[in-house]
This record gives C-alpha cells, sequence and structure tokens, in this order.
C-alpha cells in the first residue's frame, strides 16, 4: 500500500517569490508519481507527473517537480508564482504493477498575495 | 478536444433515496475511475474499470454503492439508500499515462 504526505496544509506567499510546496510517499513498490491542481469550484487539474526517465520533470504554468527517490519526494516548485496560481495542489502515486488507482496526499491550499 | 464530462453537476437528495451518477469518459481512454472527495477524507479511491477485466472495487465504502460501465465507455456509479454522509463531490477521470478528471458531482444528502 502505498500513502503521501504533504507535509503544509497552507502556504502563504507574495506574488512573484519562489515557492516550493512538499510532497512525501511510502511505498513498497515503484511508483509514478502526479501533481494535480484545483481551482476554487472546479476539477482537478494534472500539473505534472513521473513515469520515468529524467528526475526533473516540467508542467504547466511554469511548475516543475524533481523525483528524489532516495528521500522518497516529489516537491513541486516555481520559480516566480502569480495571483492565479492560487489554488489547492494534490500529490497523487500509483504503483506501476497495480490498478494505476491514485492515492493521495491531504493538498496544499497555496494562497498568493499581492 | 472534449474532457471527461459528469452529469448531473449538483444533486441535492433525501436521505434514504437513491441515486445514480454519470460519467462520460475521454474517447479512447480504456480506464475509468472514480473518487470521492471530502472534506473529512480527502480523495477517496472508489472504482476502477478497465477494459474488460473485473472492476476492482476495493474502495467502495458499503454494499450501497455500485458502480458500471457499460460498452466500454459511459459509466454510473449509484447509491442506494443514501446517507448523510454520503455527501461529497464524486469525480470521475479516464486514464492514458495520467488520469484526466471531471468537473465531479456535488452530492448533498439532507
Amino acid at each position: 500500500a502505498q500513502s503521501v504526505t504533504q507535509l503544509d496544509s497552507q502556504v502563504p506567499v507574495f506574488e512573484e517569490a519562489p515557492v516550493e510546496l512538499r510532497c512525501n510517499y511510502s511505498s513498497s513498490v515503484s511508483v509514478y508519481l502526479f501533481w494535480y491542481v484545483q481551482y476554487p469550484n472546479q476539477g482537478l487539474q494534472l500539473l505534472l507527473k513521473y513515469l520515468s526517465g529524467s528526475t526533473l520533470v516540467k508542467g504547466i504554468n511554469g511548475f516543475e517537480a524533481e523525483f528524489n527517490k532516495s528521500q522518497t519526494s516529489f516537491h513541486l516548485r516555481k520559480p516566480s508564482v502569480h495571483i492565479s496560481d492560487t489554488a489547492e495542489y494534490f500529490c497523487a502515486v500509483s504503483d506501476v504493477r497495480g490498478s494505476e488507482k491514485l492515492v493521495f496526499g491531504k493538498g496544499t491550499k497555496l494562497t498568493v498575495n499581492p | 478536444g472534449a474532457g471527461v464530462s459528469q452529469s448531473p453537476s449538483n444533486k441535492v437528495t433525501e436521505k434514504g433515496k437513491d441515486v445514480e451518477l454519470r460519467c462520460d469518459p475521454i474517447s479512447g481512454h480504456t480506464a475509468l475511475y472514480w473518487y470521492r472527495q471530502s472534506l473529512g477524507q480527502g480523495l477517496e479511491f472508489l472504482i476502477y474499470f478497465q477494459g474488460n477485466s473485473a472492476p476492482d472495487k476495493s474502495g467502495l465504502p458499503s454494499d450501497r454503492f455500485s458502480a458500471e460501465r457499460t460498452g466500454g465507455s459511459v459509466s454510473t456509479l449509484t447509491i442506494q439508500r443514501t446517507q448523510q454522509e454520503d455527501s461529497a463531490v464524486y469525480l470521475c477521470a479516464s486514464s492514458l499515462e495520467a488520469e484526466y478528471f471531471g468537473p465531479g458531482t456535488r452530492l448533498t444528502v439532507l
């Protein structure tokens, strides 16, 4: 079984500042890793995914994440945030050999202030 | 192209009634998932369909919940004898290397 821990439930930042949203996972098998974003009153949108290959993954809206197998982490970063990045961000994992169902973290609410 | 669609977008029902939630996946996606999002529990997996294989029902919270997928496309999630704790947003996703989610159905059980 897998589990995902998002260490920060809320992250307030100022516009144009860098941000890092932390995600750690636990699994006894190899996993795929994902970040999803949920804007207010909307569904989940895929930001980026790690399936294999390069551990640095670039996604939409200027976000990137780095897979660190030894630290079982997949932190999300953006060098300069905008007001429009205000949303809830979910980290998720799936078993590469299973049904690929997602196990989600509890989410991190990012608030970008002017 | 068209994404995952779900209907209805909102459903208000009385305790004890049955409800049906519909999902239309992205064309060509063979895998289909149902999840539930609630304040207390976060995002929880409910059920997974892949082609003609038997569905993975391991996330269904009780036998009041069931789902079917007809013709490998449209799926219906049915909740019988709804309870107040069933109130949540029910999300459907279809998959090709990653899961793409619909907008959800917000279910409120009074």
